[in-house]
């Protein structure tokens, strides 16, 4: 399984907020590296949507939010749209000298 | 803008070797702000994470894939490969070239990956 965790799917209706966690270790997130987000739309390659934690690269819709918190980090999505559908995934580095991915998170409007 | 671009065999037999190269167009692979690096997909699984290299040839790989993975550099044609050796069905995946920048552990620009596929 992937060394930083993440709820297999979420779902919302449109307008909704929503939320999705990632939860790593002491190794990774807790030892005070960056969390990294993507999103991957249907047919589509991994996009960049947040760097360093909160950082939206440019054109990356400010309904977009990213924060981090001891072991953990999360991304939010306010005024959801149908357009959001997608796969997210969170990454960072660990203390055994590698780059780690969460797991994938669908998230799915209703 | 820069593009990366994968190519390679989509079939290879068990127990042999696994190659693919990425060729970067529209920039310098030699540019010292990047690591070129390989990412992978397993079907109905999460990214993994398989190495990067940088242009002078420093490589990094993951610890677990370590021991049959090499990455390599060829700056005069732009590209970079990846070789994985004694593949299995495990092996299974969409196989993706990224670009790492230097002032953060994070991937800003992918190729648009190439399935391969481990069956005899």
């Amino acid at each position: 399984q992937s060394v930083l965790t993440q709820p297999p799917s979420v779902s919302g209706a449109p307008g909704d907020r929503v939320t999705i966690s990632c939860t790593g270790s002491s190794s990774n997130i807790g030892a005070g590296y960056d969390v990294h987000w993507y999103q991957q739309l249907p047919g589509t390659v991994p996009k960049l949507l947040f760097y360093a934690n909160s950082n939206r690269p440019s054109g990356v819709p400010d309904r977009f939010s990213g924060s981090k918190s001891g072991t953990s980090a999360s991304l939010a999505i306010t005024g959801l749209q149908a357009e959001d559908e997608a796969d997210y995934y969170c990454q960072s580095y660990d203390n055994s000298l590698s780059v780690v991915f969460g797991g994938g998170t669908k998230l799915t409007v209703l | 803008q820069v593009q990366l671009q994968e190519s390679g065999p989509g079939l290879v037999k068990p127990s042999q070797t696994l190659s693919l190269t990425c060729t970067v167009s529209g920039g310098s692979i030699s540019s010292g702000n990047y690591y070129w690096s390989w990412i992978r997909h397993h079907p109905g699984k999460g990214l993994e994470w398989i190495g990067y290299i940088y242009h002078s040839g420093s490589t990094y790989y993951n610890p677990s894939l370590k021991s049959r993975v090499t990455i390599s550099v060829d700056t005069s044609k732009s590209q970079f490969s990846l070789k994985l050796t004694f593949v299995t069905a495990a092996d299974t995946a969409v196989y993706y070239c990224a670009r790492r920048a230097t002032t953060g552990w994070y991937f800003d620009l992918w190729g648009r990956g190439t399935l391969v596929t481990v069956s005899s």
